[in-house]
């Protein structure tokens, strides 16, 4: 089941902390995502890269930022910034450009802030 | 603005049921809609494309753009079609917007 994996499972950060996620796909995928995923409100985009050395915000961007320094791999750090940090994270990649292309998914990283 | 509108939160039915999950979208040029499915302990993962036309799992999803409506549907629920279920809509670029889910418990 590999092709896209995130570490650590769980997460646990004090507050104040920043911490990074980590996202590596081996799919050879331009395009990668990360999201987050709350109870009752579906999955929602924080930031996404569609080639490497190049990302863009997305719908709830504030209090994170992220790397795109390699095709394989899409960190997310989750600044002391963020206000409401604990939420279940979950990454993605697509083969990028073109249309139809589908976004395989991660098996997600549980944050908790302490 | 992109939007998806998942109505029901929860949904519930008996096996050999019917199964409509709605969804319903908001985008002014031509949607690229998608449904994607979680179940328990596993990742999420694409079910079916609207572009596609072809049915998975005995689920179809047709798309209705004068309601605006990309609403799954299967004749007869299976036990293992509960589920989380995600409807999400592609606009333009490569990312998708989602709707808030809904879960779905077929009851033996």
């Amino acid at each position: 089941d590999g092709g896209i994996t995130q570490s650590p499972k769980y997460l646990f950060r004090k507050e104040g902390q920043n911490v990074t996620l980590s996202c590596e796909q081996n799919l050879n995928h331009d395009a990668m995502y990360w999201y987050r995923q709350d109870p009752g409100q579906g999955l929602r985009l924080i930031y996404y890269s569609q080639i490497v050395n190049d990302f863009q915000k997305g719908d709830i961007a504030e209090g994170y930022s992220v790397s795109r320094e390699k095709k394989e791999s899409f960190p997310l750090t989750v600044t002391s910034a963020q206000k409401n940090p604990t939420a279940f994270y979950l990454c993605a990649s697509s083969l990028g450009q073109g249309n139809h292309n589908e976004q395989f998914f991660g098996p997600g990283t549980r944050l908790t802030v302490l | 603005a992109q939007r998806v509108t998942q109505p029901e939160k929860l949904l519930s039915v008996f096996k050999g049921a019917p199964v409509e999950l709605k969804c319903n979208y908001s985008y002014s040029g031509s949607p690229e809609l998608f449904w994607y499915v979680q179940y328990s302990r596993q990742r999420l993962q694409l079910l079916l494309r609207h572009i596609s036309r072809e049915s998975i799992k005995g689920f179809t999803a047709d798309l209705n753009k004068g309601e605006t409506s990309f609403h799954l549907k299967k004749p007869f629920a299976q036990e293992e079609d509960s589920a989380m279920y995600y409807c999400a809509l592609r606009g333009g670029a490569q990312k998708l917007v989602f709707g808030q889910g809904t879960r779905l418990t077929i009851n033996p």
